[in-house]
């Protein structure tokens, strides 16, 4: 079945520093999602690629969908301490409309 | 989003005893979802509704059930709870095709 990974699982960051989290999927995905969970939170959403080689930014937050829509990155730039929390990718399968989701990426940060 | 509820938001219980966790959703989405939360693991889909009259395993549905009463409620039920389904389920919801999902606050649900 369809897998969808993401590294590195653990992200401690100094504030103002950048960082970039990746999302590796098994599977040509036709399109994927980012998620973020505040400490003690619930998943939201944030964004949706659907387009090979999609770049979209949020203020401070690019992402990016790769060339064969099999990977895609979140980068941060000077992280704040709002920033905190895990970040999820997720994909469609091929079959289907359910999401698998990646184990998450948890990012900490050092004032 | 508080469009998605969950109750109870914690529960302690007994290995062995029957426990339902509740969702219920003002979306108008057809889609629901439970997932379950593990350190490590992200999330994994338990069961899966795209509307009433249809009801779909996930990943790691050995030990759950599901009812989904109507468009509006999907219940999860631990026939007979063991202590390593100790986690934090939530409940999703969508509309049609892949679009984004809506999670409930969860629940935070301890076996002993």
């Amino acid at each position: 079945g369809q897998q969808v990974m993401q590294i590195p699982q653990y992200q401690h960051v100094q504030e103002g520093e950048d960082f970039t989290t990746y999302c590796n999927s098994s599977t040509t995905l036709s399109n994927i999602q980012w998620y973020k969970q505040r400490p003690g939170g619930h998943p939201v959403f944030l964004i949706q690629l659907v387009k090979s080689g999609e770049v979209k930014k949020q203020k401070r937050l690019t992402f990016q969908f790769g060339e064969a829509k099999k990977n895609s990155s979140l980068h941060i730039t000077a992280t704040q301490t709002t920033d905190v929390g895990t970040y999820f990718c997720a994909g469609p399968g091929s079959n289907d409309y359910k999401l698998s989701f990646g184990a998450g990426t948890t990012v900490t940060v050092r004032a | 989003d508080a469009d998605v509820t969950q109750t109870p938001r914690n529960r302690i219980t007994k290995t062995g005893k029957r426990i339902m966790l509740e969702c219920s959703q003002t979306k108008g989405h057809d889609r629901m979802y439970w997932y379950r939360q593990d350190p490590g693991l992200g999330l994994r889909l338990i069961y899966y509704s795209f509307d009433v009259k249809d009801i779909n395993k996930g990943e790691i549905s050995d030990g759950y059930s599901v009812s989904r009463q109507a468009q509006a409620k999907f219940s999860l039920s631990l026939e007979s709870a063991i202590p390593n389904q100790t986690a934090l389920y939530f409940c999703a919801t969508s509309g049609m095709g892949v679009e984004t999902q809506y999670f409930g606050p969860g629940t935070r649900l301890l076996v002993l």
